[in-house]
């Protein structure tokens, strides 16, 4: 799988947009970019996912650049209850399995929003 | 639909001692998982599930045992808890091992070993 770079924290104002980007440079043509968070102390929710096109659902949209290097998710309006760590994760869709069918987890963004 | 539920949701465990952690899912799912997160970490896969029957092992295996005799239940098993066994157990489902992205996690269970 890819691996995904993301920065640490952000903070983002409540009622505005936030905007969360995830590098992902070694991405191979089969692989999603799938994102998550996490409230504290609750286990992770799905949020999105997608390939190449952008995607939105009631929660968020993705934003996937031309060449699939980076992504973008995009909370519209940003409210308290949206502080998590938002996790970015890149896999391919059809797994072959062995040893490790799993999600990888890194260390994500955590996302504080300010009243 | 209660999705995934976990329990017990908090339990202190002494070094030696054993414990099943409970992991039930009521949306038919073919597949789950067990992962764990340590403080500063994201989550590790520790075994899965495909189907009734059919267990495999993840990224941190060892220490644990797993089994899968429903579609329903899926429990971890700790057979003589050790310290480095401390940390925060996530249970998640998902529809089919296809689809295995899509997951569903359960609340947690918290677990410290003195």
């Amino acid at each position: 799988d890819a691996k995904t770079t993301q920065p640490p924290s952000m903070d983002c104002a409540e009622g505005r947009a936030a905007n969360l980007p995830c590098n992902h440079s070694t991405i191979s043509g089969n692989e999603y970019v799938y994102w998550y968070r996490q409230i504290h102390s609750q286990g992770p929710q799905y949020i999105i996912h997608g390939l190449k096109n952008n995607e939105t659902n009631e929660m968020a949209s993705l934003i996937i650049t031309e060449d699939r290097k980076s992504s973008t998710l995009i909370l519209p309006h940003a409210t308290l209850r949206d502080t998590a760590v938002y996790y970015c994760i890149v896999r391919a869709y059809m797994y072959s399995g062995g040893g490790a069918d799993g999600l990888t987890f890194g260390k994500g963004t955590h996302l504080i929003i300010q009243p | 639909n209660a999705g995934v539920t976990q329990t017990p949701k908090f339990q202190v465990l002494k070094t030696g001692q054993s414990m099943t952690l409970q992991c039930a899912q009521d949306m038919n799912h073919e597949y789950m998982s067990w992962y764990r997160q340590d403080p500063g970490m994201g989550l590790r896969l520790i075994h899965y599930s495909v189907g009734a029957g059919i267990t495999d092992q993840g990224e941190v295996p060892n220490g644990y045992n797993v089994s899968r005799s429903t579609t329903e239940d899926f429990p971890l098993r700790l057979l003589s808890a050790a310290p480095s066994q401390t940390s925060v157990y996530f249970c998640a489902s998902a529809e089919t091992r296809v689809f295995n992205e899509k997951l569903f996690f359960g609340s947690g269970t918290q677990l410290s070993v003195l």
